[in-house]
């Protein structure tokens, strides 16, 4: 069975620009969650998606957002990209949305803004 | 707020020694997992402890949950070059999201 796949595996950017990273689901689970791991700060909590519907955000600003498809894949969207958004963007999929559902990641997407 | 800090940060030993890595936070939390990363890839899920005082072995990697869940330990037996990565522990938080310690840095040199 394949596991959490995501999408580019890197992607350079420019200060201003907007990123758009993907993400595909072990194929049964609903909920989809972002994190970003930046050198030196651990993985923080950005996004949780489950049935299509936006559940709960990070400490993160608007500029960083996402949408959940009727497939379950999932798309992270960050607009004005700044030097500090530089980090590896990690998506983990779980069958629901007890706390006790084990989530599973996906390989991560390097983002470098230049 | 719920925080979950790992100690040592960084662990650098010899082929052969053993190790144990601490988690702990003043939140109990319903349960904690243990995932180990290598450079440039994401977490991979190690083992959920669920219930408190329990213990769990995975080949020479033993996990305990202590007894008010609030802790937890990784212990490594025999550590091997293969050891060597990022170990995170993780608990559930109050969004639906994992709350991660910053995780311990293990190198394990032949």
């Amino acid at each position: 069975e394949a596991g959490v796949t995501q999408s580019p595996t890197h992607l350079i950017k420019t200060r201003g620009q907007q990123a758009t990273l993907r993400c595909s689901p072990i194929s049964g689970h609903t909920s989809v969650y972002w994190y970003q791991q930046a050198l030196g700060l651990g993985l923080q909590f950005l996004l949780w998606y489950d049935e299509g519907e936006e559940r709960n955000r990070g400490n993160f600003p608007p500029r960083f957002s996402g949408r959940q498809f009727p497939n379950y894949s999932s798309e992270l969207n960050v607009n004005a990209l700044e030097l500090e958004d530089s980090a590896l963007y990690l998506c983990a999929s779980s069958l629901g949305t007890s706390r006790q559902e084990t989530q599973y990641f996906g390989p991560g997407t390097r983002l470098l803004v230049l | 707020t719920q925080l979950l800090e790992q100690s040592p940060q960084f662990l650098s030993i010899q082929e052969g020694e053993n190790l144990t890595v601490y988690c702990n936070s003043s939140s109990v939390f319903s349960s904690l997992q243990w995932y180990r990363q290598e450079p440039g890839e994401g977490p991979v899920l190690l083992v959920t402890v669920v219930t408190g005082g329990e213990v769990k072995k995975l080949k020479r990697l033993t996990f305990q949950f202590g007894d008010a869940r609030k802790d937890s330990s990784l212990h490594i037996t025999a550590a091997q070059p293969g050891d060597t990565g990022l170990y995170l522990c993780a608990g559930g938080g109050s969004q639906g999201n994992l709350i991660f310690g910053k995780g311990t840095k293990l190198s394990v040199k032949p």
